[in-house]
């Protein structure tokens, strides 16, 4: 079956603009959590949505905001893009109970001008 | 709420030889946890998980880690390490009730031919 497909895959945006990265997840599943990577902090979560509902929020901003839509399909916004949002964000799809692994897209790698 | 601690951010070794990648999880009634592996420029793949049962536990690619109730631990190993096996590791943790990983901050595995 198809995997976590997230697009589009290198994005380059200026400062103060915003930006919408969707993630497509495995087919019944219906969690969908997002991720920010970066070298200095490495992997840090974002947010999780399940049927549609954010279910879990990490420590970001209210500049990051996502949704999710009734086939599980997710997207994220960042509004007004700083430099330090450049990353490599990744969507990763699950069942959505506790034990279920995480299966992760390749990423989106945004880098702010 | 639960830490992850990978001890080495970076672990160099000849290939064909063994190796370990170590990880400390704090302390929980219940625990799950997984190692990952990120290739460059690409998402994370679960290389094994422990959910319960026998503390060995085995996994893709010849990796195999042990769950240690009473040292927090569950190590990554190998007996003989390729070329191919140059990328970065992640071990992460879930405890009960929790729907979000907490994941360590890698460790990039080198090998040198």
């Amino acid at each position: 079956k198809a995997g976590v497909t997230q697009t589009p895959r290198y994005l380059i945006k200026t400062r103060g603009q915003q930006v919408t990265l969707s993630c497509s997840p495995i087919s019944g599943h219906r969690s969908v959590s997002w991720y920010q990577q970066t070298p200095g902090q490495g992997l840090q979560f974002l947010f999780e949505y399940f049927s549609e509902t954010q279910r879990n929020k990490g420590n970001f901003p209210g500049r990051f905001s996502g949704r999710q839509f009734s086939n599980s399909r997710s997207e994220m916004n960042v509004s007004t893009l700083e430099l330090g949002d450049s990353a490599l964000y990744l969507c990763a799809s699950s069942l959505g109970s506790g034990t279920t692994e995480a299966f992760f897209g390749q990423g989106t790698r945004l880098t702010v001008v | 709420a639960q830490s992850v601690t990978q001890l080495d951010s970076q672990v160099p070794v000849f290939e064909e030889a063994p190796v370990e990648l170590r990880c400390n999880y704090s302390s929980s009634v219940s625990v799950y946890l997984f190692w990952y592996v990120q290739y460059p420029n690409q998402g994370l793949q679960l290389l094994l998980k422990y959910l319960s049962g026998s503390t060995l536990v085995k996994g893709i690619n010849g990796f195999e880690a042990e769950f240690n109730k009473s040292q927090t631990s569950f190590h990554l190993r190998k007996p003989s390490v390729h070329i191919s096996d140059t990328a970065e590791y992640f071990c992460a943790a879930l405890s009960g009730g929790s729907y979000i990983p907490t994941f360590g901050r890698g460790t990039s595995l080198i090998v040198h031919p």
